[in-house]
């Protein structure tokens, strides 16, 4: 069974904080991550992508990649209200014919 | 503008009346994909088409079809909808398999 799992949240942080979201999957053989932020009622939006074991930054998100521990990370620094959405981990599988996605964290940045 | 496109945006049916949600992208991409959305669930995903005249089934296919004629549409069919088929459906769709998925605007779908 193909699984990516996350924390449901919802996790908290006060604004200007940051915000440390996390994602495991099974799929050894998995090539490619990806973290979608999705707001109430709205289609998933890309925010970043990871191919290679490390970190990646883009502003101020950083998403990171283990693939020995099957683990990817985003991290977001000064976080803002307008960061409260839901997160969504997805993994690209079976050589790269399908994605599995995680069931997302909730994310509240409080004023 | 790049985008997908979703039709019908809200659908409201009834057990087993055939119906087609349409799905369409101008971006000349290869690969295409439906999701349906449940809540505690996240996204699964149900077929998904490497290039025209080839698909796949994904996590849940159960009760759906789907068809690539044309690079650019992907109709997700339900030939016989139940109750459990209501959801949030997204279509979307990357130039390849490993690239980024762009999402369609969803369609929720209720069967009665």
């Amino acid at each position: 069974q193909k699984e990516v799992e996350q924390n449901s949240g919802p996790l908290s942080v006060p604004e200007g904080a940051i915000a440390s979201l996390n994602c495991t999957y099974s799929d050894r053989g998995s090539q490619s991550f990806f973290w979608y932020r999705q707001y109430s009622g709205k289609s998933p939006e890309l925010i970043m992508f990871i191919y290679s074991n490390g970190d990646k930054e883009d502003g101020r998100f950083t998403a990171q990649l283990n693939k020995a521990s099957q683990y990817v990370s985003l991290l977001i620094r000064d976080s803002q209200p307008s960061d409260s959405a839901t997160y969504l981990c997805a993994v690209n599988m079976n050589y790269g014919q399908n994605f599995v996605f995680g069931p997302g964290t909730r994310l509240s940045v409080l004023p | 503008e790049a985008q997908v496109t979703q039709n019908p945006r809200y659908l409201i049916t009834v057990t087993g009346k055939k119906l087609t949600v349409t799905c369409s992208q101008n971006m000349n991409h290869e690969y295409m994909s439906w999701y349906r959305q449940d809540p505690g669930l996240g996204l699964r995903q149900i077929y998904y088409s490497m290039n025209v005249e080839v698909t796949d089934k994904g996590d849940v296919p159960e009760g759906y079809k789907v068809s690539r004629k044309e690079k650019r549409n992907f109709p997700l069919i339900l030939e016989s909808p139940s109750p459990n088929q209501t959801s949030l459906y997204f279509c979307a769709s990357s130039l390849y398999p490993l690239d980024t998925q762009y999402f369609g605007p969803g369609t929720r779908l209720t069967v009665l």
